[in-house]
Order: C-alpha cells, then structure tokens, then sequence
C-alpha cells in the first residue's frame, strides 16, 4: 500500500516569502506528526495531531510556524515570513494510533527546505 | 525536554564485523523504545518497538536488548554488511510523544 507522501521533496525559498508542506500520511493512520530535523541533529518534535485536532504544538518555535489537519488525513505545515534559520529536512510520520499504543512511526521521505 | 543520548554518534566498521552502539533515555515515565533505521535518500524504517524491561528483539543478525530501570538500549548487529550503513536512531515514548535520539551513523566498509 501507499506509504507516508510529502511534497514538495526540496523547496528553495527567498528569506521573508512564505511556504507550505504537505503530507499525506497512510490511510486510516489517526496520529501524525511534523519533525524537523538539522544536520547532526535528531529528529526535533514540532507538532502531533491526533485525527483533526493539534494535540501538543509545544515543539513549534514560534509563531511563523502553524499547522493544519482539517479532515484528519492530509496535513499542511505552513511557514510565514521563512528565515534562514528555518532551512531543514521537515520529515511527516504518521501512526495507527499514536505512540502509546505501540504503534511505530511512519515517514515520509522528508521536505528538504533551503532559504536563501 | 527529555534527553535522548546516543552513543557513538558515527561508527565505521569492516565488512563481517560485530558491533554495538547505545540509547540512553530517562527511567522515569517510560512507555516504549522504538529503533529506526535511516538509509541514505530514504525515510526512516521502524526496527523494533520495545516495551518491557529485559525485552530482547531479533530481526535478522540484528538485535536490541532494553533496561529500563537504568534506561538504556543497546543495538547489535552481527556479521555487519555495507547494506547496513545507515543512521540509527532510537526514540524514547512518552505521553504519546516520540523524543528522538541524535542517531549513530554507521559506515560498513567492503
């Protein structure tokens, strides 16, 4: 079957403009989640929604960063006014239920997003 | 934030070597360990998922063992092949939030 889809896999963006990124994740997977990740870093937690709703945003770094899941299946990861600082692979996960259900994580292939 | 250690962070070894590397993760509020695998230009694959003290998991010539009372996980792979250079990371469970490691890239040389 279809596994976790992000596009675009590499955007290039002027500082100030804005950009979103999308993921699909896998059909019927309730639980989704938005990392982003720096060279020689983990993995860093930005925002986990259960269905449609955010259930721990603390991971975005601040208010440049917002994102949706309107119909709890495919989710948008939007940046305002981008800075250089934002530039980074932001990886999608989805899960059956989410990590206290045993479910392991997902990815998709990643958004690799340079600001110039 | 829960700190989520790995240890080495790179790794090179010979074809047909054994080897190991660690997670290390806080002993309080622990529900799971999950193992990814990351290969170059390709999503994270989950290894293993681990719940129970004393847990060991096996998937081929590579294995995981799990403490949780002293909070740590050890990798092994046995017999290392270059198929296996990759980024392993491990992450720690918590509230339904996945705290993810720095990962240790492992080069295998031919």
């Amino acid at each position: 079957g279809a596994g976790v889809s992000q596009t675009p896999s590499n955007k290039v963006t002027e500082k100030g403009k804005y950009v979103e990124l999308r993921c699909d994740p896998i059909s019927g997977h309730t639980a989704l989640y938005w990392y982003r990740q720096s060279l020689g870093q983990g993995p860093e937690f930005l925002i986990y929604f259960q269905g449609t709703g955010a259930a721990d945003d603390s991971g975005l770094p601040n208010d440049r960063f917002f994102a949706v899941r309107p119909e709890g299946s495919v989710s948008t990861l939007k940046i305002q006014r981008t800075e250089r600082g934002d530039s980074a692979v932001y990886l999608c996960a989805s899960s059956l239920y989410g990590g206290n259900n045993n479910s392991p994580l997902h990815f998709g292939n990643g958004t690799r997003l340079t600001v110039t | 934030i829960l700190n989520v250690e790995q240890s080495p962070q790179s790794l090179h070894v010979q074809e047909g070597d054994s080897t190991n590397f660690t997670c290390s993760f806080p002993s309080s509020n622990f529900y799971a360990l999950h193992w990814y695998r990351w290969e170059t230009a390709k999503s994270p694959e989950a290894l293993f998922v681990m719940t129970l003290n004393g847990d060991e998991k096996k998937k081929g010539r590579i294995s995981a063992t799990l403490n949780t009372k002293e909070g740590y996980s050890y990798l092994y792979i046995k017999g290392s092949q270059p198929e296996d250079s990759a980024t392993y990371l491990c992450a720690f469970i918590s509230g339904n939030q996945f705290y993810f490691g720095t990962g240790t890239s492992l080069t295998v040389i031919p």
